[in-house]
């Protein structure tokens, strides 16, 4: 069964340092997400992709964490700097467009000491 | 903005008991999902309602979409061990493919 991959599945890092975590969507899925769920918490949007495009980035932390997709197939989640509130799950999810195909992948903990 | 509210937060049950948990929503959704997550694991899903009324079931579990499209229920019937996990809700948002997540139902089983 096809699956969507994230690295690293761990990372701890210290506050104001630089962190990037990596997704492969399963292979045809246009639509790529990237959420964050806190400890207890349900997973939110960050950010939406449509092949290589932005289509939703309203909660996005655009002042400390970028994301691309600059050939619409894998994409990378960065923030810089790192503050400790960011410690979280942060999971990618792929589609084809069609929900059945919403699939999520095993997500990457960070931790931010 | 759009909030689910699920509850219960959590639960904890003998095995071979049924199980029901439910969302409500202040805002109308076109389509609800139920997701199981594991420990350390992304939510993997596990029902989809399309339709306002509709009633789905996969294996032991059921799960039905409100008619007023602003709330969902999942039961599980006659839990087993593996059942153990946190169980999330998911709307999602009309004219987009987002998701709005409720904050998750824990099951804990009793052997």
């Amino acid at each position: 069964e096809a699956e969507v991959a994230q690295s690293p599945r761990y990372k701890i890092t210290e506050k104001s340092q630089a962190v990037a975590f990596w997704c492969d969507p399963i292979s045809g899925h246009a639509t790529l997400y990237w959420y964050r769920q806190i400890l207890g918490q349900g997973p939110e949007l960050l950010v939406q992709f449509q092949d290589e495009s932005v289509v939703d980035d309203s909660q996005l932390p655009k002042d400390r964490f970028s994301a691309e997709r600059l050939k619409g197939v894998d994409s990378t989640l960065k923030i810089q700097p790192a503050e400790l509130g960011d410690s979280a799950m942060y999971l990618c999810a792929s589609s084809q467009g069609q929900l059945y195909g919403y699939t999520f992948g095993s997500g990457t903990r960070l931790t931010v000491v | 903005g759009q909030q689910l509210n699920q509850s219960p937060q959590s639960m904890f049950i003998q095995e071979g008991e049924d199980v029901s948990m439910n969302c409500t929503s202040s805002s109308i959704f076109n389509t609800w999902l139920w997701y199981k997550q594991d420990p350390g694991e992304g939510p993997v899903l596990l029902i989809a309602l399309y339709k306002a009324g509709e009633l789905t079931s996969n294996g032991r579990l059921t799960a039905q979409f409100g008619i007023t499209r602003k709330d969902s229920f999942l039961n599980i019937s006659a839990s087993i061990p593996s059942d153990v996990g946190i169980y999330f809700c998911a709307g999602l948002v009309k004219g987009a493919q987002k998701l709005v997540f409720g904050q998750g139902t824990r099951l804990t089983i009793n052997p």
